[in-house]
Formats: structure tokens, C-alpha cells, sequence
């Protein structure tokens, strides 16, 4: 395990189906992160959160709603999906430093099916 | 855009060969990183080399950075089996904390 820990490992929903994805980071980190990965693409960045404050959305959809209480924790709430938003969703962390830059540590993703 | 483009999309090659790949990237650094990713799996964090850095060793992988081209290589040396993966280039920008990502290399390396 790397120290980011993501469920569900797969999750299958329906277009009007609500669901949240869940991120927990184990490493002190102060800045988590939601990734979309689909085929043929890039990583996207979705959203960022530096010391629990949202500092970055991507132009996302309304229909992600992401939510961080707390520096360990980070959700990816889902509703009314469309098929295309079927792809890997990775949760990251990182330790935001002045001095100087540090790697991600990404959990292993949801794998979500939107039908 | 930041992004990164790796070059080749794919490569394979047998066991104990060395393997290279490449990125090049639009944008100033801060620094630049290499992950690497087994089938639908989370990424891994392989290296970080910081934008004043020319070359950067950890274990069989060597980075190199070449910040008035734009670009970075990943030299794998004597490949193994297990090294097969997507590997990707992440371009660290000028804030810290950002990483955007390139669209990977597919590596396959042949027992």
C-alpha cells in the first residue's frame, strides 16, 4: 500500500444514481488531489486542495462535487453522471513546501462505470 | 499548456535491453517528474529533478533535463520483465504542488 487509500476499488452507477468516492492519506501530506484518467487521454487534473482549502477547479462539471474535512480526508461526491465520465478516478497527496518540491503518492483508483 | 508529450507512444524491447523515453513540455518548470503506472493501477512516484539540475540517478533509471530544449529523457538500464508499464512525464510548472501530466510511454519488455 502506498499511504493513500482509495474506495471503492470499482463502483458501477446508473446516470441518476448519487455515490462519493473516498480518498484517506495516511503521510502528513497538506495538499490532496482528484484525478480523472480516461483512455487515450492525460492524466486531468479535477481538483486541488492545499491545506483543506480548494485552491483549483478544472473547469469541472457541477455533477463532481468534491468535499475535504479535514487534511487526511478527501471525497469525490457523483450525480447524474453521463457515460463519459466513466474512467479511473486516482486520489493523490503531496507535501506543499516553499523550499522545495516533492513527488505525489497516488492511491490505486476507482474504476467507475457510469451505465 | 503545460502538458507533456512523450515520445515514443510505445516501445518494446527484450530483456536486459536499455530503454529510453522522452518528454518535452511547453511551459517553464520548477521541476519535472517521472511516474510510472502497472494496468489500471495508481501511479508511481519514480524521480524529481529540479529545474537547475542536468541529470539526476536512482538505482537503474537515469533522468536527464534539458531546460533550453524543453525536454527530459528516462533511461531505464538493463530492462527486466517487470519494468513493463506506462510511464509518464509530469511537469512540476512554476507553483509548487501542480504536476500536469503527458499522455505516457507503453513499455513492454519481452522475457
Amino acid at each position: 500500500e502506498t499511504g493513500v487509500t482509495q474506495t471503492p476499488r470499482h463502483l458501477v452507477m446508473g446516470m441518476t444514481n448519487k455515490k462519493s468516492l473516498k480518498c484517506e492519506q495516511h503521510l502528513g501530506h497538506n495538499a490532496m488531489y482528484w484525478y480523472k484518467q480516461s483512455a487515450k487521454k492525460p492524466l486531468e487534473l479535477m481538483f486541488v486542495y492545499n491545506f483543506k482549502e480548494q485552491t483549483e477547479n478544472n473547469s469541472v462539471p457541477s455533477r463532481f462535487s468534491p468535499e475535504c474535512p479535514n487534511s487526511s480526508h478527501l471525497f469525490l461526491h457523483l450525480h447524474t453522471l453521463q457515460p463519459e465520465d466513466s474512467a479511473l478516478y486516482l486520489c493523490a497527496s503531496s507535501q506543499i513546501s516553499d523550499i522545495r518540491p516533492y513527488g505525489y503518492t497516488f492511491g490505486s483508483g476507482t474504476r467507475l462505470t457510469v451505465v | 499548456s503545460q502538458q507533456g508529450e512523450e515520445d515514443p507512444q510505445a516501445l518494446s524491447i527484450q530483456e536486459g535491453e536499455n530503454a529510453t523515453m522522452n518528454c518535452s513540455y511547453k511551459t517553464s518548470i520548477n521541476n519535472l517528474q517521472w511516474y510510472r503506472q502497472n494496468s489500471g493501477r495508481g501511479l508511481v512516484h519514480l524521480i524529481l529533478i529540479r529545474s537547475n539540475e542536468r541529470e539526476k540517478h536512482s538505482g537503474r533509471l537515469r533522468v536527464t533535463l534539458d531546460t533550453s530544449k524543453k525536454s527530459s529523457s528516462l533511461l531505464i538500464t538493463a530492462s527486466r520483465a517487470a519494468d513493463t508499464a506506462s510511464y509518464f512525464c509530469a511537469n512540476g510548472g512554476t507553483s509548487y504542488g501542480k504536476l500536469t501530466f503527458g499522455q505516457g510511454t507503453i513499455l513492454t519488455v519481452h522475457p
